[in-house]
């Protein structure tokens, strides 16, 4: 069953720094997202990417964030400069489509546990 | 306005027994599909089943069903026949084709813990 790749599965990183996650959708889907999980809280949209460029992004992505598809099959999440409050579980997720007979599901990468201290 | 609530912060069910998540919605888009997912305590997040908003039948999917009831915005989960695994925090998500990109908005959350 083809799936949503992520790397790292864990990250640990001193505030200020960069740090550069990354994703592989699966590969005939064409929408691509970020969502970020403070623990024990909800998960929160970040953006949504579309035809390689940003269709839609939430208040929490701010300009500290950039999302790149830097060729055919990686999708990466930036943070410029890593705050302590970024630390969070962050999901990539990917769909087919999202209207009509194909809207269906939005698959979920295992995620990456970003820690900043 | 919440678009998601989940209203049970935690539930508690006996194994084998059936266990109904509660979650309702709010949207005016005609366009939209709600979802459940599974988020053990290692942390991934699993799809367990989807209900489209023009589906006539309510989705089931092996021990999962949905509880639609469309007039009163509410896409209940019902799991049967709880078994020990199924221990986790349930979300229940929405997908509104042509307001918000397709992206997917959670609620809060339900922890279950199955009791053997």
């Amino acid at each position: 069953e083809p799936e949503v790749t992520q790397t790292p599965s864990h990250q640990v990183t001193q505030m200020g720094q960069e740090v550069i996650l990354r994703c592989v959708p699966i590969s005939n889907h064409l929408y691509f997202y970020w969502y970020r999980q403070i623990l024990g809280q909800k998960v929160e949209f970040l953006v949504s990417f579309y035809n390689n460029e940003i269709s839609e992004k939430s208040e929490i992505f701010d300009d500290q964030f950039s999302v790149e598809r830097p060729d055919g099959s990686n999708f990466t999440l930036k943070i410029r400069s890593t705050k302590l409050e970024d630390s969070a579980m962050y999901f990539c997720a990917s769909s087919e489509a999202m209207s009509g007979d194909l809207f269906g599901e939005q698959y979920f990468g295992p995620g990456t546990r970003l820690t900043v201290t | 306005a919440q678009k998601i609530t989940q209203t049970q912060p935690g539930m508690f069910v006996q194994e084998k027994e059936a266990v109904t998540l509660d979650c309702t919605y709010d949207t005016s888009d005609p366009s939209y599909g709600l979802f459940w997912y599974k988020q053990p305590s290692s942390g991934e997040m699993i799809f367990l089943i989807y209900q489209g908003s023009y589906d006539q039948q309510n989705a089931t999917e092996g021990r999962y069903s949905l509880n639609f009831q469309k007039a009163r915005k509410s896409a209940n989960l019902v799991i049967s026949a709880s078994q020990l695994g199924d221990s986790a925090m349930y979300f229940c998500a929405m997908r509104e084709v042509n307001t918000n990109a397709g992206k997917s908005t959670f609620g809060d959350g339900t922890t279950l813990t199955v009791k053997p």
